[in-house]
């Protein structure tokens, strides 16, 4: 059964990094697009970059670049996303999801659970 | 960015009401257009793509329709476990995409 596996809550002090993993399952690693998003307290959904982990293709939000690093292993089929320069506003659930595509159009198919990342000095 | 827009941002409603759910594109998007269900402290579920297509094992009573700028989401007939918020997400600019600001089903 398809299976997105993240890691545990972390509470980080502003200024700092935080990485948070993402292991799948169940699924094929390579072949498709594996997204990082994120949703702030009470708001809306937020797509911060992906990675084809077959070619190590990066995209990142123009919002996050230069702040996130999105990488995968695909030895351990896990994918990563470093976040850096943390501030309060950072405060959110990140969540990991898994690419589909039908005719050319994609959708965020399969969903890690998510990981709360709180920033607070 | 294609800015994504839901209304109504919330709506009260009981078991057995049909609910219509309305989602607006700043500019024509074809049927790239894609809906999610997301419970209290749950990650979102994608409920249709493609506007119109119902993922595997999404109860009937979930359709979506539209085309070009505006798309729709009916809920034909509202059970206790559809009380939750929902997202549309255009995905005409893979891989950046954008959501609609959500619109929260609560019970009436």
């Amino acid at each position: 059964q398809v299976q997105l596996v993240q890691s545990g809550a972390e509470v980080k002090k502003p200024g700092s990094s935080v990485k948070v993993s993402c292991k799948a399952s169940g699924i094929t690693f390579n072949m498709y697009g594996f997204n990082w998003l994120r949703q702030a307290p009470e708001q809306g959904l937020e797509w911060m970059g992906r990675i084809i982990p077959s070619v190590g293709l990066e995209k990142y939000a123009q919002k996050f670049q230069g702040r996130v690093k999105i990488t995968a292993d695909t030895s351990t089929t896990t994918t990563y996303m470093e976040l850096s320069s943390l501030t309060s506003d950072d405060t959110a659930i990140y969540y990991c999801a898994r690419t589909s595509c039908i005719e050319g159009i994609c959708y965020f198919h399969y969903w890690g659970q998510g990981t709360l990342v709180t920033v607070s000095s | 960015d294609i800015q994504m827009t839901q209304s109504p941002s919330s709506l009260s409603a009981s078991v057995g009401d049909r609910v219509t759910i309305t989602c607006r594109a700043s500019q024509t998007i074809s049927n790239y257009l894609n809906w999610y269900q997301q419970s209290p402290g749950k990650a979102p579920k994608l409920l249709i793509y493609a506007a119109s297509r119902v993922e595997s094992g999404v109860p009937s009573r979930f359709s979506g329709s539209g085309s070009g700028t505006e798309f729709s989401l009916t809920i034909s007939s509202l059970q206790p476990e559809d009380f939750a918020t929902y997202y549309c997400q255009q995905s005409y600019t893979p891989p950046r995409v954008t959501f609609g600001g959500g619109t929260k089903i609560e019970i009436k």
